[in-house]
């Protein structure tokens, strides 16, 4: 069974800070790995994608991937209320259907 | 990115009937579409993968008696939920993919979502 586990949160972070958002992954062979914002209610948004060992930046946003300790992360540097919502890590599971596996989501709130 | 739309975006029924959704790729043309659905403050549930032309992949668990899934074109793909139940009451919804484009766009197999629908059973 591929898993993908996120904390659940909350985290709670005052405005301007850095949000760190954590993941692991079961499945040594995953290649791909993706970053959703969830806001209630609404349906999931790609913030970032990351496949390469390292980091990847995207304004605000940092993905880290390292694939043998098979963990990834978000960073959100300058943290908005704004930003408060579930974030989902999702796994590419691979094959030929190439679906996604989803983590439980953590729910981040910015305090303003 | 994507755009990926849905409709309707809420829907109310009485148990017993039959509830069409549509999903569809409006810039791309997406070979496989996903169909989630998802309960209050619970993650995403894969219900089936869907691809134009063939038949739906169900996860485990899902009915596909129950839940019709037919993915007519590579730009549209319908759920129907057929006698619907209040249990049924839940967000569902759907994302595309394709495969072989430029790395650009959604070389890696990117999934886009929809807004989802919000259905309601009475």
């Amino acid at each position: 069974q591929k898993e993908v586990e996120q904390n659940s949160g909350p985290l709670s972070v005052p405005e301007g800070a850095i949000a760190s958002l954590n993941c692991t992954y079961s499945d040594r062979g995953s290649q791909s790995f993706f970053w959703y914002r969830q806001y209630s209610g609404k349906s999931p948004e790609l913030i970032m994608f990351i496949y390469s060992n390292g980091d990847k930046e995207d304004g605000r946003f940092t993905a880290q991937l390292n694939k043998a300790s098979q963990y990834v992360s978000l960073l959100i540097r300058d943290s908005q209320p704004s930003d408060s919502a579930t974030y989902l890590c999702a796994v590419n599971g691979g094959g030929a259907t190439n679906k996604l596996i989803f983590g439980t989501g953590t729910l981040l709130a910015v305090q303003p | 990115g994507a755009v990926v739309s849905q409709h309707p975006s809420w829907v109310i029924c009485k148990s017993g009937t039959s509830v069409k959704i549509e999903c569809r790729s409006l810039d791309f043309q997406a070979t496989t579409m996903f169909w989630y659905r998802q309960f209050p403050k619970q993650s995403l549930m894969l219900m089936a993968t869907s691809n134009e032309g063939s038949k739906a992949t169900y996860e485990q668990g899902v009915e596909k008696d129950k839940f019709l899934i037919n993915h007519a074109s590579l730009t549209l793909s319908t759920l129907t939920v057929t006698s619907a139940h209040p249990e049924d009451s839940s967000f569902y919804i759907c994302s595309a993919t394709t495969m072989g484009e430029t790395e650009s766009l959604i070389g890696l197999g990117l999934e886009f979502f929809g807004p989802g629908t919000r259905l309601t059973v009475l």
